[in-house]
C-alpha cells in the first residue's frame, strides 16, 4: 500500500522563523490535506490541496502530484504554531468516497 | 457554526466494561469516519460510513463496532476495552463527491483502568 513520510520528524525554531515542512507520497494520489494537531489533541484542517499552491495568512502549501510530494511552509513563526503536523492522502476509494492514511508526523515547538 | 461534536471529550472505564463513545455533525456529511490514535503516532481508520454504508478496516478488531443511526449521529462501541485500547479517538466527517476533505470534531481521550 501507500507509504506517506514526513520530514523532519521534530522541529525547534525561534519565534518569528520561517520553517518547511515536507510530505513524501510513494503512489500517486489525486487529493491531499495538511493538519495541525494542536496540543489538546485536535486537528485542525490548513488546506485541502490536490495540486498547485494556496495560501492562507503565515501558510502556504505546494503540492507537486506528478513527483510525489507536498511542501508546508511556515512564516513568521508564533508559539502559537506549536504541534504536530500531519499531512493525508487517500489510500483506496470504497462506496463513494476515499480512505485516508496519515503521513508520520512533524512535531514543531517554537520557542519565545 | 457547522461542527463536529464529540463526546464524552474524556471517558475512563474499566477493563472489559463496555463503553460507548459518540459523534454529532451539523454539517450534514454523506461520510463519517473514526480513527484511533495512540501517544505519538498518526491517527488511523477503524471505519468509516458513507450514509448508511458501513465499511470497516480489515485490521479493526471485532472488539470495535459502529452505528449510525441517521446522518447526524455515529456512534462507536467497544465492547470489552483492554488496556492497549486507550487512546484518542477521533470522528471526522467528508460531504463526499466531489467534495473530500475531512473535517475532524475535537476527540474523545480513553482511559482504561
Amino acid at each position: 500500500g501507500i507509504q506517506v513520510e514526513q520530514s523532519p520528524p521534530d522541529l525547534i525554531l525561534q519565534e518569528g522563523a520561517n520553517s518547511t515542512l515536507r510530505c513524501n507520497f510513494s503512489d500517486s494520489v489525486n487529493n491531499l490535506q495538511w493538519f495541525h494537531q494542536n496540543p489538546w489533541g485536535q486537528l485542525i484542517n490548513l488546506f485541502y490541496i490536490p495540486s498547485g499552491t494556496k495560501q492562507n495568512g503565515r501558510l502556504s502549501a505546494t503540492t507537486v502530484a506528478t513527483e510525489r510530494y507536498s511542501l508546508l511552509y511556515i512564516s513568521s513563526s508564533q508559539t502559537t504554531d506549536s504541534g504536530v503536523y500531519f499531512c493525508a492522502v487517500p489510500r483506496g476509494f470504497t462506496s463513494g468516497t476515499y480512505k485516508y492514511i496519515f503521513g508520520t508526523g512533524t512535531r514543531l515547538k517554537v520557542l519565545a | 457554526d457547522a461542527m463536529v461534536i464529540q463526546n464524552p471529550r474524556y471517558q475512563v472505564t474499566q477493563f472489559g466494561k463496555p463503553v460507548t463513545l459518540s459523534c454529532s455533525q451539523t454539517l450534514n456529511h454523506n461520510v463519517m469516519y473514526w480513527y484511533q490514535q495512540k501517544s505519538s503516532q498518526a491517527p488511523k481508520l477503524l471505519f468509516h460510513y458513507y450514509d448508511k454504508d458501513f465499511n470497516n478496516e480489515a485490521d479493526t478488531p471485532d472488539n470495535f463496532q459502529s452505528r449510525r443511526p441517521n446522518t447526524s449521529f455515529c456512534f462507536l462501541d467497544i465492547r470489552s476495552p483492554g488496556l492497549g485500547d486507550a487512546a484518542m479517538y477521533l470522528c471526522a466527517t467528508s460531504s463526499g463527491n466531489p467534495y473530500y476533505e475531512q473535517y475532524f470534531g475535537p476527540g474523545t481521550r480513553l482511559t482504561v483502568t
